[in-house]
């Protein structure tokens, strides 16, 4: 089992400000999904990253998928009380079945 | 279609008694998951179905727990002789494939305490 990391566990901030949120491992992966999940209900998918250094944005979120494809970035811009929840990055490995397996998430919180 | 369903949302019991979850896939999505989550952690992997077939179990699935998927539609999860540390979201997700990086789509899960 891959060590994932995601950083930072907690962040509360002011509405307006940017952030960003860190997927790490020591593992290549074949592909990384970024989710949301807002309080009392599943994850939702955001992004799907493929291309080592891939950038794709959705509306004031930039996602990127790092060169060596083992660790990606999530950057909101200006983020607003709706972008509050649990960010969660679950990464894909070359081999064996697939099964979405999480990181522990960055719970973000967007104070108005 | 709706999405994934999950019954019930939430559900007090007793220690050491039995409780069953019910997860309807979306519809025709071949793949079943179960996941539990707990507070400040992303889900953890329980077991998946590909169709009716039960193809992998995690070492987080204690011989009191057991999962079935009849017919290849809906889904049951029953926990025996419950524990307060079985105390938990627990989330069902469905996906049209096995491919990597298919979305997983998630039910809202249900709130199980355990007193």
């Amino acid at each position: 089992t891959q060590l994932l990391e995601q950083s930072p566990q907690f962040l509360s901030i002011q509405e307006g400000e940017n952030l960003t949120v860190y997927c790490n491992s020591s593992s290549v992966f074949s592909s990384l999904q970024w989710y949301r999940q807002e309080p009392g209900e599943g994850p939702v998918l955001l992004v799907t990253v493929v291309t080592g250094g891939e950038v794709k944005k959705l509306k004031r979120l930039t996602f990127q998928f790092g060169d060596a494809r083992k660790d990606s970035s999530l950057h909101i811009t200006a983020a607003q009380p709706g972008d509050t929840g649990l960010y969660l990055c679950a990464p894909s490995l070359s081999g064996g079945s697939y099964i979405p397996t999480f990181g522990r998430g960055t719970s973000l919180i967007v104070h108005p | 279609d709706t999405g994934v369903s999950q019954n019930p949302r939430h559900k007090i019991t007793k220690r050491g008694q039995n409780v069953t979850f019910r997860c309807d896939p979306i519809s025709e999505h071949n793949r079943l998951y179960w996941y539990r989550q707990t507070l400040g952690q992303g889900p953890e992997f329980l077991t998946y179905f590909q169709n009716e077939a039960q193809l992998e179990k995690s070492r987080l699935l204690s011989d009191r727990f057991s999962a079935e998927r009849p017919k290849g539609s809906f889904s049951t999860l029953e926990i025996q002789r419950t524990e307060q540390g079985d105390s938990a979201m627990y989330l069902c997700a469905s996906s049209a494939t096995g491919y990597r990086g298919t979305e997983a789509f998630f039910g809202q899960g249900t709130r199980l305490t355990v007193v």
